[in-house]
Parts: structure tokens; C-alpha cells; sequence
């Protein structure tokens, strides 16, 4: 089944502590994206990929890091998380520029 | 900059009601337009796009047109069903479709 996975679907950490968000898509996708979703403010793009090893900010990349060595996988790593990283974070992908964004199922993330 | 809004929420409508969410956008260049459906615990899937000017996106009876004289690109449905209730986004991406911005969303519920 074709399909964006990420994991884990729930975290709850404490500041300061290093996390990685995993993200992998089974559809041979070039492009993929992290979002983070927050009350009344939407979707915003946090990083995107646009091939193996080619990477460039979203909108809010700050406390944000991510690399892109395999295609199929595109983690989202917090080298030290705080409160106000507590979201709701999605992965898509798209297999080329122009075409449909698959998205992952989420990650809900609580930052203590 | 590029930014979408959206009428907040939420939408309450009986079965059958006549559906609209407006949706308008500042953009630079040459953006293209989507709504996107979210249902609860899931991720975003595409709803319709038009990518130039005049436009118009349709998929399961829904309908927006691009209206690039009044920046916006509404979402329509002659008739809503139960199970359309979920929450929509718009969103824009950029001429060069490497970044997403997305509007905060407005829930739908529907009534039987």
C-alpha cells in the first residue's frame, strides 16, 4: 500500500531532551515536507527536500533540523525541545513538483 | 508575503445545505491555490487546485474558482452530506511549488 508513515504517532519528553521524528514514504517520492499544525494557525512548512541530500527552510525552521540521505526517508530531528515545539507534526511527500502532497498521519508531540 | 485566510469556524449545516468558505490570499508571482480536507485523526488529503488565474478545481461535488481580480478562491458545495463534515484548509504555494502556506482551517459540521 502506498503510503506516508511516521513515527511515533504520540511523544511526550522533557526540555532539552533530543528527539527524531521518523518519516518514510514507500511511493519512490522526490520531494517531501514537515509541517507542524497549531490551533488557528494552521499548516506551516518547517522544512522541505526537494531530492537526496537537498534541503531548504519552510517557514519556521527555527530549533528544527532535518536530513535527507535515502529518498524514501526525511526524519525531523529536535536537538533540544521546548515547550514551545509542543504540535502536531506532518510529513508529506510528492512524487514531483507539480503533483499531489501525500500526507503522513501525524505525530503528536508534548514537550514538558 | 504569501499568506492565506480563511473564515473561521466552525460551520454548522443541516444535510443538504448550501456550503461556502471563503478563502482569500496575498501572494507574490504566480502562486497556486488548494483546498485541502482534514477528517479527525487523520492527515490532509487533497480536496481540488487550480493552478492559474480563472480556474476552476472541482472533485466530489466540491468547486472553487481562482480568482485572481479579488485574491481569493472560496470553496463551494450545492449540497453538503454528514459525511463531509471535517475540517478544511486552503493553502497557496509558490511559483516555484517549493513552499506551503496554508490558512488556519475551518471545521464543518454537518447535521443530519
Amino acid at each position: 500500500e502506498a503510503q506516508v508513515t511516521q513515527n511515533p504517532r504520540y511523544l511526550i519528553t522533557v526540555t532539552g531532551k533530543k528527539l527524531t521524528v521518523t518519516c518514510s514514504q514507500n511511493m519512490n517520492h522526490e520531494y517531501m515536507s514537515w509541517y507542524r499544525q497549531d490551533p488557528g494557525l494552521g499548516l506551516r512548512q518547517i522544512y522541505y527536500s526537494m531530492n537526496v541530500e537537498v534541503t531548504d527552510k519552510g517557514d519556521v525552521p527555527e530549533g528544527y533540523k532535518v536530513s535527507r540521505k535515502e529518498k524514501r526517508n526525511f526524519p525531523l530531528i529536535l536537538e533540544s525541545p521546548s515547550p514551545n515545539q509542543t504540535s502536531l507534526y506532518f510529513c508529506a511527500s510528492r512524487r514531483r513538483l507539480r503533483e499531489t502532497q501525500y500526507f503522513g498521519p501525524g505525530t503528536r508531540l508534548l514537550v514538558l | 508575503g504569501n499568506s492565506v485566510t480563511q473564515m473561521e469556524g466552525p460551520v454548522t449545516l443541516s444535510e443538504e445545505a448550501f456550503l461556502t468558505i471563503n478563502c482569500t490570499y496575498t501572494a507574490t508571482g504566480y502562486p497556486s491555490l488548494f483546498w485541502y480536507v482534514q477528517y479527525p485523526g487523520e492527515g490532509l488529503q487533497l480536496l481540488l487546485k487550480a493552478t492559474k488565474a480563472d480556474d476552476k478545481g472541482s472533485n466530489k461535488g466540491f468547486e472553487a474558482t481562482y480568482r485572481k481580480e479579488t485574491t481569493s478562491f472560496h470553496l463551494e458545495k450545492g449540497s453538503v452530506q454528514v459525511s463531509d463534515s471535517a475540517v478544511y484548509f486552503c493553502a497557496l504555494s509558490d511559483q516555484n511549488f517549493n513552499k506551503f502556506y496554508f490558512g488556519s482551517g475551518t471545521k464543518l459540521n454537518v447535521k443530519p
